[in-house]
């Protein structure tokens, strides 16, 4: 199994609402990560989590809120959302936590769409 | 940190032709060099690597060359087919504790039938 799984694909919320964003990998991968990615733009790291910590924090704000509740699976809480924050959310692992030296692996991604 | 750039943006070729895309890094402790191929509505794939202590590396009709001395690399794709139409990225490590990848800005590939 080589997948990174993510749900929901797409998400329509509203600038007051709570969502969440859900990731999970079964290849025994110890790093994960969330990225950003804007239409015909490069991913942009904000979060890794190494061994279930959080290890680094690209200035992120404070209405995106990440949790790995273990070494499976990684969240990514949204409150007070803003129209900008429109995109694609790509999750991904790779075998080695800390240092990325190795493949990633990327999810699909989930489409949000801030109204 | 580290900056990556890449040429060209869009390129268009006809299908069985020959395809490069160009990078080029600033940070001379970079030692790992991706290639990813979005394809549209899905996530970056890996398809070639190579690390600093070689210069070429080779799968079926991709290849990637890497000059550490002018601090480029590069992907080749042979024989394209219209499945090869997708976005490439290319990346690079960057330097301090962390290394993660840095991102070229991607190029936009359409194999021509």
């Amino acid at each position: 199994d080589t997948e990174v799984t993510q749900t929901p694909k797409h998400l329509v919320m509203g600038m007051t609402n709570k969502k969440s964003l859900k990731c999970e990998q079964h290849m025994g991968h110890r790093a994960m990560y969330w990225y950003k990615q804007k239409a015909k733009k490069p991913p942009e790291l904000m979060f890794v989590y190494s061994y279930e910590k959080l290890s680094i924090n690209e200035s992120v704000p404070s209405r995106f809120s990440p949790e790995c509740p273990n070494s499976s699976l990684l969240n990514l809480h949204l409150h007070a959302l803003q129209p900008e924050d429109s995109a694609l959310y790509l999750c991904a692992s790779s075998r080695t936590g800390g240092t990325n030296t190795g493949e990633l692996f990327f999810g699909e991604g989930s489409r949000l769409t801030v109204l | 940190g580290e900056n990556v750039e890449q040429h060209p943006s869009t390129l268009s070729v006809q299908e069985g032709d020959s395809a490069v895309i160009k990078c080029t890094y600033s940070d001379s402790a970079s030692n790992y060099f991706p290639w990813y191929k979005q394809e549209l509505g899905k996530g970056p794939q890996l398809i070639i690597d190579i690390r600093s202590n070689v210069g070429e590396k080779k799968d079926q009709r991709i290849a990637v060359t890497l000059n550490k001395t002018a601090k480029h690399f590069s992907l080749h794709i042979t024989e394209t087919q219209p499945e090869d139409s997708a976005v490439y990225f290319c990346a690079a490590t960057s330097s301090g504790s962390a290394r993660q990848l840095t991102f070229g800005s991607g190029t936009q590939l359409t194999v021509l039938p």
